[in-house]
């Protein structure tokens, strides 16, 4: 069965300063799209960023990159210049197979960014 | 632009009792889903449809029944509430077309809580 891991339940960043959350997955799919979510407490799922697998050039948006991995299957969100604004709950993200919306998603990582 | 709107927000049930979560998007995407959301797990597939007319199981469907008679209404039955279904419901839709780039657009979440 597809898995999306996010061993960091937790993680806590400066402001100002950057921070990685990590995500790996596993997959019998050559293509597919991932993507990570941010939840802030008000519960509305907002796209971070997405990547496309067949595509070996780093997403980014903003403040917001990724460090795609596709052999070691590994999907990392980094975040540059943390604002407070920032602190939420991420998601890792995958659809099952290309043509496909659905989603597998990890279990989550809640960023605290301190003052 | 309303998106995808959910209703009701929060929801208190007996254990037994039945109720519609309702979903709705004005953004005339073909695809919408349900997901729920509980505690230390990431979030999971119950049902999905495709098109009017047309639904399918997902990854958790037990207990849950969809219809989709318009594109843009999506409801969320529960037959007789369980104490295991108290979760956060988030409804989400997709545009299938070409350039949809597999992004999955979610409702604000509904909080269910069965006693």
């Amino acid at each position: 069965a597809q898995t999306v891991t996010q061993s960091q339940p937790e993680m806590s960043v400066q402001e100002a300063e950057t921070v990685t959350l990590s995500c790996t997955y596993d997959t019998s799919e050559s293509d597919y799209y991932l993507f990570w979510y941010k939840q802030p407490p008000s519960r509305q799922m907002i796209l971070v960023i997405r990547q496309e697998a067949y595509k070996q050039q780093n997403a980014t948006e903003n403040r917001f990159s990724v460090n795609f991995q596709k052999a070691a299957k590994s999907f990392s969100l980094k975040i540059s210049d943390s604002q407070l604004g920032d602190a939420a709950m991420y998601f890792c993200a995958q659809n099952i197979a290309l043509g496909t919306y659905k989603y597998i998603f990890g279990t989550g990582t809640r960023l605290k960014v301190l003052a | 632009n309303a998106g995808v709107t959910q209703t009701p927000k929060f929801q208190v049930l007996k254990t037994g009792q039945s109720m519609t979560l309702q979903c709705a998007q004005d953004m005339n995407h073909e695809y919408m889903s349900w997901y729920r959301q509980d505690p230390g797990m990431g979030l999971r597939l119950i049902h999905y449809s495709v098109g009017a007319g047309i639904t399918d199981q997902g990854e958790v469907p037990n207990g849950y029944n969809v219809s989709r008679s318009t594109t843009e209404d999506f409801p969320l039955r529960l037959l007789s509430a369980a104490p295991s279904q108290t979760s956060v419901y988030f409804c989400a839709s997709s545009y299938l077309g070409k350039g949809a780039k597999n992004i999955q657009y979610f409702g604000a979440g509904t909080r269910l809580s069965v006693l």
